[in-house]
């Protein structure tokens, strides 16, 4: 069974410009959520998607993050303008939903966003 | 706020020794589920161990155990016997009720051969 996948692994890109963030969460798993970590900081949620829809965003820093997921499957986070302080790993996870809860989210490799 | 903590920075022991990872953590909620997860130089994060926070019991995952004291809020992972493969970044993480993870800032740890 395939595991969460993230594209790219690495982004360079320049203070104002866009980026586009792709992950393919486990077959199946109707739960997908983004974090990112900052260095040095902790890994902080950043949103959580129950198939198509947005269950909670409240870890979202601010508009310029847009995240979609299209029909339930693979999801994307747009950073546009990108700002320094959006440096960091952006990390996806998914999980699937089961009775009683504890399910283990799986996360993705990371993508390593540097923003100069 | 929901918060946890590793107080340790970074670590280094030697292979085939025993280290423990400390883990605090903060909640006024009842039912949660707490977690150490493992991210090798590679990056892919995987999970270590789980324990849910109603069961008295320590969770143990072959060389991986952990001491969940409740009332103190604390929650440290035990590696016996530690591989060069355990190298790695730990994270302390804490479930809660709406799915979210906090997580600690991490523990660098170093098995040298």
């Amino acid at each position: 069974e395939a595991g969460v996948t993230q594209f790219p692994s690495h982004s360079v890109i320049e203070k104002g410009q866009t980026v586009t963030l792709r992950c393919d969460p486990i077959s199946g798993h109707d739960n997908l959520y983004w974090y990112r970590r900052v260095m040095g900081k902790e890994i902080k949620f950043l949103l959580h998607f129950v198939k198509e829809s947005k269950q909670d965003e409240s870890g979202m820093p601010n508009n310029r993050f847009l995240a979609e997921r299209t029909g339930g499957t693979y999801s994307t986070l747009k950073v546009q303008p990108a700002e320094l302080e959006d440096s960091g790993v952006y990390f996806c996870a998914s999980s699937p939903t089961e009775l009683g809860g504890g399910y283990e989210q799986y996360f993705g490799p990371g993508t390593r966003l540097t923003v100069t | 706020a929901q918060t946890v903590t590793q107080s340790q920075p970074e670590m280094s022991v030697q292979e085939a020794e025993t280290v423990t990872l400390s883990c605090t953590y903060d909640t006024s909620e009842s039912n949660y589920y707490l977690f150490w997860y493992k991210q090798p130089p590679s990056r892919q994060m995987i999970l270590v161990i789980r324990q849910e926070a109603y069961k008295q019991q320590n969770a143990t995952e072959n060389r991986f155990s952990v001491n969940f004291q409740k009332a103190a809020k604390s929650f440290s992972l035990k590696i016996s016997d530690s591989q060069l493969g355990d190298t790695a970044m730990y994270f302390c993480a804490f479930r809660r009720g709406d799915d979210k993870i906090i997580f600690g800032k991490g523990t660098r740890l170093h098995i040298l051969p």
